[in-house]
């Protein structure tokens, strides 16, 4: 079965450091996308970054990165000089078939002034 | 529009009721999904539709719940006679193909409480 799972509930990080966000995942397919979506107190979720699985070169988007591990299945999330507008709920997702989404239970990300 | 909108943005009702829920996607996307996220939780995949396609409703909850589309525009989710457990954010998005590689726009969702 294909999932997706996210096992820290919560993070703290102080203003300007550096939390990683981690999230594993089950698939037998051999090319596909991943994603990072990131749910403010607002509700809506925001795409933060999304990885090709057949490229080696991990995504970044500005002060956020991924760190890849194909053979792993493995797909974390790095936020470096945390702001306190990171503060959020992050959701890893992996599309399972053409359209439906798998997302993770999320963690929730505090960053302390 | 320039973002997906939902409406109501809070919906409460008594128990046995029916409601509608609303999504505007994107203009111009094909493709439109509903999840519903109860309180602590990931994302439940519910049902998409792509154009004047048959939308798939694998992941609805039980019969009580349906949604229609009319081609690329404006969606409604209806749950009749609600029970305390459908209590959750539903949240709508949309995207440009119904494809795994595209990213899906979401809507703020309605927070649905049935008492």
């Amino acid at each position: 079965a294909q999932t997706v799972t996210q096992s820290q509930p919560e993070m703290s990080v102080q203003e300007a450091e550096t939390v990683t966000l981690s999230c594993t995942y089950d698939t037998s397919e051999s090319d596909y996308y991943l994603f990072w979506y990131k749910q403010p107190p607002s509700r809506q979720m925001i795409l933060v970054i999304r990885q090709e699985a057949y490229k080696q070169q991990n995504a970044t988007e500005n002060r956020f990165s991924v760190n890849f591990q194909k053979a792993a299945k493995s797909f974390s999330l790095k936020i470096s000089d945390s702001q306190l507008g990171d503060a959020a709920m992050y959701f890893c997702a992996y599309p399972a078939g053409t359209y439906k989404y798998i997302f993770g239970t999320g963690t929730r990300l505090k960053v302390l002034a | 529009g320039a973002g997906v909108s939902q409406s109501p943005s809070n919906k409460v009702t008594e128990k046995g009721k029916d409601v509608e829920l609303r999504c505007d996607p994107i203009s111009g996307h094909t493709a439109l999904y509903w999840y519903r996220q109860r309180l602590g939780q990931g994302l439940e995949f519910l049902i998409y539709f792509q154009g004047n396609s048959a939308p798939d409703k694998s992941g609805l909850p039980s019969d009580r719940f349906s949604a229609e589309r009319t081609g690329e525009s404006v969606s409604t989710l209806t749950i009749q006679r609600t029970q305390q457990e459908d209590s959750a954010v539903y949240l709508c998005a949309s995207s440009f193909n119904l494809l795994s590689t595209d990213t899906q726009y979401f809507g703020p969702g309605t927070r649905l409480t049935v008492l």
